[in-house]
């Protein structure tokens, strides 16, 4: 089985500064994916980056950043010029390759403060 | 983009009493749907999987007598929580892949919240 680990319960940044959420992982797989959700109050799921296992380059959206260390199973992620709105739950997730379900660690607690 | 739609969005329903959620996707076929469990300030909780026209596949622990699981068609999967107790009110949210989706194209409902009194 797949476990995923998010260390930091709660995080908290001021806006437009930087901010990294880290996640582990542990599997015995070798084709997978991985991912981190948002979540907000409204508790819509929302897909902030997505890597796939096999590419090496880091996926990067906008002001999203991922450190993905394949070897040591770790999936960080980077958010850039934090924003009011970014302040949510984060979720880091796994899914094997396949069509199989997303396996969420416990997630981060994200606040950006003025 | 892809829509999945969970309907009711809030329900409050009396112990001992059944309640279905349904979950549909709006603009594209599902082949598989996912049923994930969420309480409060905690991480959602795969319940089962939900094929297309076989049974679902649950996870450890979760009682299928109890989430009866339908996927009927290739847009709509229900969620029944029967004879359902104080214990059962949380967070329940589907997502859905795209019939024919490699595989990490994954969509989510606004979910459902479930209140047992």
């Amino acid at each position: 089985a797949q476990t995923v680990t998010q260390s930091q319960p709660e995080m908290s940044v001021q806006e437009a500064e930087t901010v990294t959420l880290s996640c582990t992982y542990d599997t015995s797989e070798n084709n997978y994916y991985l991912f981190w959700y948002k979540q907000p109050p409204s508790r819509q799921m929302i897909l902030v980056i997505r890597q796939e296992a096999y590419k090496q380059q880091n996926a990067t959206e906008n002001r999203f950043s991922v450190n993905f260390q394949k070897a040591a199973k770790s999936f960080s992620l980077k958010i850039s010029d934090s924003q009011l709105g970014d302040t949510a739950m984060y979720f880091c997730a796994f899914m094997k390759q396949g069509g199989y379900a997303l396996n969420f660690g416990k997630g981060t607690s994200l606040l950006v403060t003025p | 983009g892809a829509v999945v739609s969970q309907h009711p969005s809030r329900v409050i329903c009396k112990s001992g009493t059944s309640v279905k959620i349904e979950c549909r996707s709006l603009d594209f076929q599902a082949t598989t749907m996912f049923w994930y469990r969420q309480f409060p300030k905690q991480s959602l909780m795969l319940m089962a999987t939900s094929n297309e026209g076989s049974k679902a596949t649950y996870e450890q622990g979760v009682e299928k007598d109890k989430f009866l699981i339908n996927h009927a068609s290739l847009t709509l999967s229900t969620l029944t929580v029967t004879s359902a107790h104080p214990e059962d009110s949380s967070f329940y949210i589907c997502s859905a892949r795209p019939h024919g989706n490699s595989g990490n194209t994954i969509y989510f409902g606004e979910g459902s919240w479930l209140t047992v009194v």
